[in-house]
């Protein structure tokens, strides 16, 4: 069945510092990819999202690219700043199930 | 912008109590869900609603049972609640079609003793 897997955290950084948390996907057709983020105590929130393979999804400085002949879709972000410290979680539906991976811990200091 | 809506935001029951866990949300959306989320799984799909008047199992469905009382509306219930039960449950829902990205809710979490 479909699955994601997403870098293990915890992963600290200092503000300014870039960011990536690698994610690759495991699916039977043509998924769509997103990244979701969770600030503490709140729901997930939908960060970007890839349709298609070599779309770009973007949002709020962070960007990841579909890419179908690695399964992969990294998340990337150039200077993080403090407010950017959130659990981040790769995601992929095939239809109309989501299929998570278990999610990044994030934290940056100032 | 109310989005998706749930309530209560916290509870504590005791084992073999019943609960039911209500989600709203605002958006005309066909597609409803229920997650679970426990420390270092993600989150997994305990049952959806793809459209008004359907209801199918997800990959944790067991101890759970669900209505889909209207277009808006979707709810949760534990019969007889367990420790393992303790949780955050989110709510989220989508637009008609297939790959549709979620809306989430702000969770209720869950604490049996």
């Amino acid at each position: 069945g479909d699955s994601v897997t997403q870098m293990e955290g915890p992963v600290t950084l200092s503000e300014e510092a870039f960011l990536t948390i690698n994610c690759t996907y495991t699916a039977t057709g043509y998924p769509s990819l997103f990244w979701y983020v969770q600030y503490p105590g709140e729901g997930l929130q939908l960060l970007l999202k890839a349709t298609k393979a070599d779309d770009k999804g973007s949002n709020k400085g962070f960007e990841a690219t579909y890419r179908k002949e690695t399964t992969s879709f990294h998340l990337e972000k150039g200077s993080v700043q403090v407010s950017d410290s959130a659990v981040y979680f790769c995601a992929l539906t095939e239809g109309y199930k989501l299929s998570f991976g278990a999610g990044t811990t994030v934290t940056v200091r100032a | 912008n109310a989005g998706v809506t749930q309530t209560p935001k916290f509870q504590v029951l005791k084992t073999g109590q019943s609960m039911t866990l209500q989600c709203a949300q605002d958006m005309n959306h066909n597609s409803m869900y229920w997650y679970r989320q426990d420390p270092g799984m993600g989150l997994r799909l305990i049952y959806y609603s793809a459209s008004e008047g359907t209801t199918d199992k997800g990959e944790v469905p067991n101890g759970y049972n669900v209505s889909r009382l209207n277009k808006r509306e979707f709810s949760l219930r534990l019969e007889s609640a367990a420790p393992s039960q303790t949780s955050v449950y989110f709510c989220a829902s989508s637009s008609q079609g297939r790959n549709q990205p979620q809306h989430f809710g702000d969770g209720t979490r869950l604490s049996i003793l």
